[in-house]
């Protein structure tokens, strides 16, 4: 089956501790995506991918940072700097960006509850 | 301005009733619009694109009035089923979400 997954679903972090969550598709998207909720918030950009190799920040970047070295993989570090990490954070991915209209739509990962101790 | 903004409710709706949820977009350069589903704790679904011409899927209708700005969703015969928080989202660039319309479908 085509999907997104991520893991783990469950987290829980120290504090002043980096934590890795990960994110794979095999919908063979280009775009791929980072997503923070909070109880009872909409959802914030932290980072995107449109291309291998390339990643550009979104509207919380800091205290986080990606990675894209495969098509597949968009992994999600949140370091000890990022003040307020306990969220919902949510992957996405979607058939690309540039001149997107009809047939862009995103689709999700089944996110991961990070909680710091 | 927020690109996107829908009102929160809550609503909450007997079974069988028809609801209609509306949103707006701040930048008339938005290319294209989707409502998306999200249950209590989980990830947000796509329930469908929004089309220029409107379209339905089941119980399930979508316009978008690019003179104005909104999009709305009509959901009729309601069911428990239904009840769910529902996402406005709006692409320009990079996807846009609102915060949100929280239904209820009282038995």
């Amino acid at each position: 089956d085509g999907g997104i997954t991520q893991s783990p679903k469950y987290l829980f972090r120290k504090e002043g501790q980096n934590v890795t969550l990960s994110c794979e598709q095999n919908l063979n998207h280009d775009a791929m995506y980072w997503y923070r909720q909070d109880p009872g918030q909409g959802l914030r950009l932290i980072y995107y991918s449109q291309i291998v190799n390339d990643f550009q920040k979104g509207d919380i970047a800091e205290g986080y940072s990606v990675s894209r070295e495969k098509k597949e993989s968009f992994p999600l570090t949140v370091t000890s700097a990022q003040k307020n990490p306990t969220a919902f954070y949510l992957c996405a991915s979607s058939k690309g960006l540039a001149g997107a209209t009809v047939g862009n739509e995103q689709f999700f990962g089944p996110g991961t509850r990070l909680t710091v101790l | 301005r927020k690109e996107v903004e829908q009102d929160p409710g809550p609503f909450n709706v007997p079974e069988g009733a028809t609801v209609a949820f509306n949103c707006t977009y701040s930048n008339s350069a938005s290319q294209s619009f989707f409502w998306y589903r999200q249950d209590c704790r989980k990830e947000p679904k796509l329930l469908m694109s929004v089309y220029s011409s409107g379209n339905e899927d089941g119980r399930f209708t979508a316009q978008l009035n690019r003179a104005s700005q909104y999009i709305s969703l009509l959901i009729r015969d309601s069911k428990l089923s239904d009840s769910a928080t529902y996402l406005c989202v709006v692409f320009r660039n990079q996807f846009y979400f609102g915060t949100g319309t929280s239904l209820t479908v009282i038995p």
